[in-house]
């Protein structure tokens, strides 16, 4: 089954650091980029940045930039995201997606970050 | 940053109707538009992309139109799964942007 399959939930304190998996499953995820998009509590969605898995290129909102990693595992079976300097206004549900360096056709079922002390 | 504005930002409906919703963008960007679905509790699916392709999957009820800073969003013959909230999107600039949401409502 072609899908994105995003690691746990995980709750942080402030000023700590999280990272979340998106492995492909049914597709070579070499295939396409991968963008990152957070949606907090009852709010919109906000993207973050892409990743290309197959040369490692990688380009950010800049409100985001210097925070957040993007990389992928050496297999690139899986995209990494990882956010430092956690706040509580990160908590939100975090999304991967796959798609060109612009459009996106299927997402990951999303992992909720809480950040709170 | 480019603006992305939903209106309505909420709209009532019922089963059959066909409804649409508008999304302007504060400056032109071509037909760099895709719009998604939102049920409650899940994660966005992508509709339709470049302002009027639909996705593959997607049922011919949805719709999409428009260039350069005003575009449409068309559901036709509404079920009781199209009731969601629906975001468009701008991806001709970096950052990437997202409209507020439209919740279509029974």
């Amino acid at each position: 089954q072609v899908q994105l399959v995003q690691s746990g939930a995980e709750v942080k304190k402030p000023g700590a650091s999280v990272k979340v998996s998106c492995r492909a499953s049914g597709f070579q995820l070499t295939a396409y980029y991968v963008h990152w998009v957070r949606q907090a509590p009852g709010q919109g969605l906000q993207w973050m940045g892409w990743i290309n898995p197959t040369n490692g290129d990688t380009k950010f909102a800049q409100n985001f930039q210097g925070r957040v990693t993007l990389t992928r595992d050496t297999s690139i079976t899986t995209a990494l995201f990882e956010l430092n300097s956690l706040r509580s206004d990160d908590t939100a549900i975090y999304y991967c997606a796959r798609g060109g360096s612009g459009q996106t056709d299927l997402w990951g079922q999303g992992t909720l970050v809480t950040v709170s002390a | 940053d480019i603006q992305m504005t939903q209106s309505p930002s909420s709209m009532s409906a019922s089963l059959g109707d066909t409804v649409t919703i508008t999304c302007r963008a504060t400056q032109g960007i071509r037909e760099y538009l895709a719009w998604f679905q939102q049920r409650p509790g899940k994660a966005p699916k992508s509709l339709i992309y470049a302002a009027s392709r639909l996705q593959s999957g997607v049922p011919s009820k949805f719709s999409g139109s428009g260039s350069g800073t005003d575009f449409t969003l068309t559901i036709s013959s509404l079920q009781t799964e199209d009731f969601a909230t629906y975001y468009c999107q701008q991806y001709k600039d970096y950052p990437y942007t997202f409209g507020g949401g439209t919740k279509v409502e029974i």
